[in-house]
């Protein structure tokens, strides 16, 4: 089956780097997306890796090694607004090529201090 | 451009009693997506319509648990009878065809089994 394992909570200080970590398992693996979900928000969407390697947005970057079944988001300069869930979701195929599938982890609660 | 709307925005109810939720989501979005998200877990999906079709409602606990979409656009999930086991928030998601790993989420309905 299909699971996912991230911290549960993460603490970091206003200004720093924080790096969130993402191992899988999954068969048919197509890739890994990360969401943002404020204290009752919707969640929204960061980034996704297809492919190993680096994908950076502003302040946000993504990482992914398929031969390692692993990923993180890191966050730079973070800031008071980022203290947020930060979930991992792999894209799998159980449901074939075409599936678009999108399955969970538990989430990591990131709690940003002054 | 208006996001994925959802009502109502908190329910209670007590057990056995039915509840539905509505969803309209993005215009323009054939893909639709029902999530149960408990506390402190990710979402897990229900349900995945492309147009009024749906494709993927293996997770849908089919004896008290339905849905439509009728013309391809609004969409409605209905449970009946309610469990206290029920308890969660609802998400709607939706996303352009072919099905997109970046979903754009609604606020979500908060449900309260008593």
């Amino acid at each position: 089956g299909q699971s996912l394992e991230q911290p549960s909570e993460v603490t970091a200080v206003e200004g720093a780097i924080v790096q969130i970590n993402c191992t899988y398992q999954t068969s048919g693996f197509y890739g890994l997306s990360w969401y943002q979900q404020h204290d009752g928000g919707a969640p929204t969407f960061l980034s996704y890796n297809a492919l190993d390697g680096l994908e950076e947005t502003g302040r946000f970057s993504s990482f992914l090694s398929r031969s390692d079944s692993y990923g993180y988001l890191l966050l730079q300069e973070l800031q008071m607004k980022d203290s947020a869930s930060y979930f991992c979701a792999v894209r799998d195929g159980r449901s074939g090529a075409g599936s678009y599938q999108l399955t969970f982890g538990k989430g990591t609660k990131l709690s940003v201090i002054p | 451009e208006a996001g994925v709307v959802q009502s109502p925005r908190y329910k209670i109810i007590e057990k056995k009693q039915p509840v539905a939720f509505w969803c309209n989501p993005i215009s323009g979005h054939n893909t639709l997506y029902w999530y149960r998200q408990n506390l402190g877990q990710g979402p897990e999906l229900l349900i995945r319509y492309e147009n009024e079709e749906a494709v993927d409602d293996s997770q849908l606990p089919k004896d008290r648990f339905s849905a439509e979409r009728l013309k391809g656009v609004d969409s409605t999930l209905k449970i009946q009878p309610a469990e206290l086991g029920d308890s969660a928030v609802y998400l709607c998601a939706s996303s352009l065809t072919p099905p997109s790993y970046e979903q754009y989420f609604g606020p979500g309905t908060r449900l309260t089994v008593t």
